[in-house]
């Protein structure tokens, strides 16, 4: 089992661009949660998939949004890239929409975006 | 409002000596705390958390619901504990997590 894997592993884009992270869950899960880790801070939740649906979000404007796929997997799509959104995003998957059983939640490695 | 608080970024302690990293929370609610671990190179994981009340790796951590701290503990510490340390507090579906304490432990 190759736990919870994102690609790409990183890119650059430009002021303006959009840009697309996806996300593969842990075998077995169903329900996946995208956060932001800019540089020196800790991991800020986006939003949270489950049955196709955004079931919660965080405080992120609407330029974010998603999309979770029949075979559970995810996106996340960013458009109008900002400079602040350079940042690792992380996927997190779980079973369920009890995230916070600790145990059940996996992370993958994030996807690095530097925006120029 | 929810909020998460380690007020040391980077913790320096000789190996054998006690650790003890720092978390303080914000919380209306009964709260749900996690210490999630990231050695360098690898991706974010579970260290433990307070429902449990188990013991990982020589770590524990009592939740203090008086003075609203999680502070993560442990008596020796070893060169492999090293890592960046992150608090978290769980409520509804999702983490709020502190912005973490980097421990280096000196040989």
């Amino acid at each position: 089992d190759a736990g919870v894997t994102q690609s790409p592993t990183h890119l650059i884009k430009t002021r303006g661009q959009q840009v697309t992270l996806r996300c593969s869950p842990k075998s077995g899960h169903d329900t996946v949660s995208w956060y932001q880790q800019a540089l020196g801070q800790g991991p800020q939740f986006i939003f949270q998939y489950y049955e196709e649906e955004e079931r919660q979000r965080g405080n992120f404007p609407d330029r974010f949004s998603g999309h979770q796929f029949p075979n559970y997997s995810s996106e996340l799509n960013v458009n109008a890239l900002l400079l602040g959104d350079s940042a690792l995003y992380l996927c997190a998957s779980s079973l369920g929409l009890s995230e916070y059983l600790g145990n059940t939640i996996y992370f993958g490695e994030g996807s690095w975006l530097t925006v120029v | 409002a929810q909020r998460v608080t380690q007020p040391e970024k980077l913790l320096s302690v000789f190996k054998g000596a006690p650790v003890e990293l720092k978390c303080n929370y914000s919380y209306s609610g009964s709260p749900e705390l996690f210490w999630y671990v990231q050695y360098s190179r690898q991706r974010l994981q579970l260290l433990l958390r307070h429902i449990s009340r188990e013991s990982i790796k020589g770590f524990t951590a009592d939740l203090n619901k008086g003075e609203t701290s999680f502070h993560l503990k442990k008596p020796f510490a070893q060169e492999e504990d090293s890592a960046m340390y992150y608090c978290a507090l769980g409520t509804g579906n999702q983490f709020y997590f502190g912005t973490g304490t980097s421990l280096t432990v000196i040989p």
